[in-house]
């Protein structure tokens, strides 16, 4: 069966400093993969997607980045974070239909 | 632009009763539609979904109505059990691009159930 890792689980940041957030897919193979971010008080906003290696679309301008070095790999980056970065940060794969989420990781920038 | 929309930020439902979330969209090239039930501090795990060729999809106590006309479904749940307390998303997507593309998310519902 697939499963979703995210880490870390929590991240508290100073404004400024950089941002790396990993999410690794197991048991399928060439994956469509996302980040999603839940600001509060708002729904799930689509960042990224990546259907694969180096293959990597924004849906909206900010700040960060994604990366996909390896096939179920993807890498949620920023240089220098600011304090509206703060949310809910989940990376999904796809079956297609269905998205499949991860647990999820809560930064809090202060 | 809010493509996706859940009017109701909560609902209250006694145990027991019929739950309905209702969901609005605006694009008419949507063609999939989700939903999901998130826990705080987790990840939306995936409750049901419907294609635009139905009009009512039923698994177990969930069942969910597309109304294509007024671009309009809703989530029924009955009964309402206290587990089922959670924020519930509504989600859609257009295959037309392949299906790669993400999921256009409404801000979800609060629901409550009261024992």
């Amino acid at each position: 069966s697939q499963t979703i890792h995210q880490w870390p689980a929590t991240l508290v940041q100073p404004v400024g400093s950089p941002l790396s957030l990993e999410c690794t897919v197991e048991g399928t193979s060439n994956p469509n993969l996302y980040w999603y971010r839940q600001a509060a008080g708002r729904g799930l906003q689509l960042l990224f997607y990546s259907v694969g290696i180096g293959q990597i679309s924004s849906e909206v301008p900010q700040n960060l980045s994604a990366s996909r070095p390896q096939d179920r790999q993807f890498i949620l980056s920023s240089k220098k974070l600011l304090l509206s970065d703060s949310g809910f940060y989940l990376c999904a794969w796809t079956n297609y239909n269905e998205q499949f989420f991860g647990p999820g990781t809560r930064l809090t920038v202060l | 632009d809010q493509q996706v929309k859940q009017n109701s930020p909560s609902l209250s439902v006694q145990e027991g009763r019929i739950s309905i979330l209702n969901c609005d969209y605006t694009n008419s090239m949507f063609d999939y539609f989700l939903w999901y039930k998130k826990y705080p501090a987790e990840g939306p795990t995936f409750l049901i979904s419907i294609s635009s060729i139905k009009d009512k999809n039923e698994d177990g106590r969930f069942t969910v109505f597309l109304n294509k006309s007024a671009k309009h479904l809703s989530l029924h749940i009955v009964p309402s059990q206290p587990g089922d307390s959670a924020v519930y998303f509504c989600a859609a997507s257009d295959h037309s691009g392949g299906g790669a593309d993400g999921l256009t998310f409404g801000k979800g519902t609060h629901l409550i159930i009261q024992p």
